[in-house]
């Protein structure tokens, strides 16, 4: 069975760092495109960037470039998405997702950022 | 970039009516328009790919068709755990875009 497990909720101040996780199992990790989707409250679905992680390929939406960092750890079968300096606009629910045959089939949990001072 | 717009943005229907949802692309777009269902709580779930073909375990009352620019979603008879949002998406490579959904919620 196809799982993603991204890491628990995160509460933190503007101005901190964050790294959070999505760990996948049950398939072969290194060689699909693993994306983040952010959907702050009440809101759609924004694609944030995605890897590849066998090669650690990456590409961020416009929107994205420059304000998160997307990385992997292939021999731990881990992405990863980072903030070096949060603020109250990076509250929202940051889900992984694995891009597919069929698109975007398989999805983490998703985990709450809650960014306040 | 490719702009997906979906209408209505909220529907309000009965269990057992016919729920027909929209998509449009700001641009010819290929076969690659998805939909996904979302609960609150809960991740989006892929219902619809390629247009018109059901991901595994999804009923036969989800019905995707079109083509070019213009997508629906078509949910045959409703059932009580279909009243959810659901969001259209289309990928160009590794570039994925996503509407602003449709909420579908009981009347």
């Amino acid at each position: 069975e196809v799982q993603l497990v991204q890491s628990g909720a995160e509460v933190k101040k503007p101005g901190e760092s964050l790294k959070i996780s999505c760990k996948g199992s049950g398939h072969s990790f290194n060689l699909y495109w693993i994306g983040w989707v952010r959907q702050m409250p009440g809101k759609g679905l924004e694609w944030m960037g995605i890897i590849y992680p066998d090669d650690s390929d990456t590409r961020y939406s416009s929107s994205f470039q420059g304000q998160v960092t997307i990385s992997a750890d292939k021999s731990i079968s881990t992405a990863y998405l980072q903030w070096t300096s949060l603020t109250a606009s990076d509250t929202a629910m940051y889900y992984c997702a694995r891009l597919g045959e069929p698109g975007v089939d398989f999805w983490g949990q998703g985990t709450l950022l809650t960014v306040s001072s | 970039e490719v702009v997906l717009t979906q209408s209505p943005a909220t529907l309000s229907l009965s269990p057992g009516e016919r729920a027909t949802l929209s998509c449009r692309a700001s641009q010819s777009v290929s076969s690659y328009v998805a939909w996904y269902q979302q609960k609150p709580g809960q991740a989006p779930r892929l219902l619809i790919y390629d247009t018109l073909k059901r991901a595994t375990g999804i009923p036969a009352r989800f019905t995707g068709s079109g083509s070019g620019t213009d997508f629906t979603l078509t949910i045959s008879s409703l059932e009580p755990e279909d009243f959810a949002v659901y969001f259209c998406q289309q990928r160009s490579n590794w570039m994925v875009t996503f509407g602003p959904g449709t909420k579908v919620d009981i009347k």
